[in-house]
C-alpha cells in the first residue's frame, strides 16, 4: 500500500521567503510527526500530532516554524522568513496511533536556503 | 531532556563480515529503543527494535543488544550484503511519542 509521501522533494528558496512543507501520512493514522535533519546530524524531532491537535511543539526551533494538520490526516510545516541554517531535510513519519510505537517514515524534503 | 551518542559516524567493512554500531542513552527512563536504515532518496524504515524489558533480540542477520545498566544498546548485523550499505539511526524513547535519535552511522558494504 502507500507509504507516506512528501512534497515537494525538493525546494531551493532566497533566504527570507516563506516556504511550505507537505506530508501525506498512511490512511489510517493517527499520529504524525515532524523531524529536521541537518547535514551530519541525527533526526531533531519538531513537532507531533495526535489527530488535528499537537500535544507537543516543544521541539519547533522558534517561532517562524509553525505546523497544521487538517481532517487527521495532511499536514503542512511552514517557515516564514527562511534563514540559511533552517537548510536539512524535513522527515514526515506516521503511525498508526499514539500508542503504536513503528513510525513510518516518508523521503523526505531537502531544503536549501540560499 | 535525553541525549543520545552513536558510533562509529562511518563504517566500513568486506561483504561478508560483521558489522556492529553501538549508541549509549542518557536518561534511564528511555524504555524502546529502535533502529532505522535510510537509504538515498527513500524513507527511513524501522528495521529491528528492542524494550527496555529485553536485553536482545533477533530477526535473522540482524540483532539488537541493550545494556539498561550501562545506557547502551548495539546493532550487530552479520553476514553484510552490498545491499546492507545505508545510513542507520539508532533512537531512545523517553516519553510516549518522543524520540530521540543518534547522529546517524554510514554503512559501507564493499563487494
Amino acid at each position: 500500500g502507500a507509504g507516506v509521501s512528501q512534497s515537494p522533494s525538493n525546494k531551493v528558496t532566497e533566504k527570507g521567503k516563506d516556504v511550505e512543507l507537505r506530508c501525506d501520512p498512511i490512511s489510517g493514522h493517527t499520529a504524525l510527526y515532524w523531524y529536521r535533519q541537518s547535514l551530519g546530524q541525527g533526526l531533531e524531532f519538531l513537532i507531533y500530532f495526535q489527530g488535528n491537535s499537537a500535544p507537543d511543539k516543544s521541539g519547533l526551533p522558534s517561532d517562524r516554524f509553525s505546523a497544521e494538520r487538517t481532517g487527521g490526516s495532511v499536514s503542512t510545516l511552514t517557515i516564514q522568513r527562511t534563514q540559511q541554517e533552517d537548510s536539512a531535510v524535513y522527515l514526515c513519519a506516521s503511525s498508526l496511533a499514539g500508542g503504536s510505537e513503528t513510525q513510518y517514515f516518508g523521503p523526505g524534503t531537502r531544503l536549501l536556503v540560499l | 531532556g535525553e541525549n543520545v551518542e552513536q558510533h562509529p559516524s562511518t563504517l566500513s567493512v568486506q561483504e561478508g563480515d560483521s558489522a556492529v554500531i553501538k549508541c549509549t542513552y542518557s536518561d534511564s527512563a528511555s524504555n524502546y529503543f529502535p533502529w532505522y536504515k535510510q537509504e538515498l532518496g527513500k524513507g527511513s524504515q524501522l528495521i529491528i527494535d528492542i524494550r527496555s524489558n529485553v536485553g536482545e533480540k533477533k530477526d535473522q542477520r540482524i540483532a539488537v543488544t541493550l545494556n539498561k545498566t550501562a545506557k547502551h544498546f548495539s546493532l550487530h548485523i552479520t553476514e553484510t550484503q552490498p545491499e546492507d550499505s545505508a545510513v542507520y539511526f539508532c533512537a531512545a524513547r523517553i516519553n510516549f511519542n518522543k524520540f530521540y535519535f543518534g547522529s546517524g552511522t554510514k554503512l559501507n558494504v564493499k563487494p
